[in-house]
């Protein structure tokens, strides 16, 4: 079974900084995706940005890039000129390809990350 | 993208009772999602709905608990039955988004089981 990590509770940064938050992932599939999402005190789950495991150029979505490492199946999310309204939870999660092991969604623990003003 | 509509967002029940949550889809999918989050946690799989046959049960959860129904390709309810102050969570409801290849969620719904 597939299991992700996120080895941080909890993150802080200050307006306008960098902040990277980690996740690493255990699967024996080949082809899968990896996702960022983000759920702000409203619950509502956003989407941040994907990343299909068989694209070696890492996704980015304007402030948001990822690093993502197939071999250390390791994908961290890098949050450039971090804004108050980035502050939330956020969700690494891993799904496999539908034919395989279906379109499931597995989730890490989350990252509270706050941002200081 | 889709959108979804979950209701009712929030709910307070007595225990013993039990919730129905719908969630309404704007355009056609084959599979819908049901997922818990628990206070604090992150989001836990319950079962996957198909349109047109039994729902497909994670490991620690029971039909009888939580039945779901999947009438046509746009809706799904997921009731839970015989709640105990245990059941107090936030419910979502998510789709596989092949415009978008990814998954939409709904706003959620917070139960509180008193």
């Amino acid at each position: 079974a597939q299991t992700v990590t996120q080895s941080q509770p909890e993150m802080s940064v200050q307006e306008a900084e960098t902040v990277t938050l980690s996740c690493t992932y255990d699967t024996s599939e080949s082809d899968y995706y990896l996702f960022w999402y983000k759920q702000p005190p409203s619950r509502q789950m956003i989407l941040v940005i994907r990343q299909e495991a068989y694209k070696q150029q890492n996704a980015t979505e304007n402030r948001f890039s990822v690093n993502f490492q197939k071999a250390a199946k390791s994908f961290s999310l890098k949050i450039s000129d971090s804004q108050l309204g980035d502050a939330a939870m956020y969700f690494c999660a891993y799904s496999g390809v539908r034919e395989t092991s279906g379109s499931r969604l597995t989730f890490g623990e989350g990252t509270q990350l706050t941002v200081n003003p | 993208s889709a959108v979804i509509s979950q209701k009712p967002s929030r709910d307070i029940c007595q225990r013993g009772t039990s919730l129905t949550i719908q969630c309404q889809v704007d355009s056609q999918v084959t599979m819908m999602f049901w997922y818990r989050q628990q206070p604090g946690q992150s989001l836990t799989l319950i079962a996957t709905a198909n349109q047109g046959s039994e729902a497909t049960y994670e490991s620690g959860f029971v039909i009888d608990k939580f039945p779901i129904s999947r009438p046509n390709l746009t809706f799904s309810t997921l009731t839970v039955s015989n709640m105990s102050p245990e059941d107090s969570s936030i419910y979502l409801c998510s789709v596989e988004d092949l415009t978008i290849s990814s998954y939409t969620f709904g706003s959620g719904t917070r139960l509180t089981v008193v």
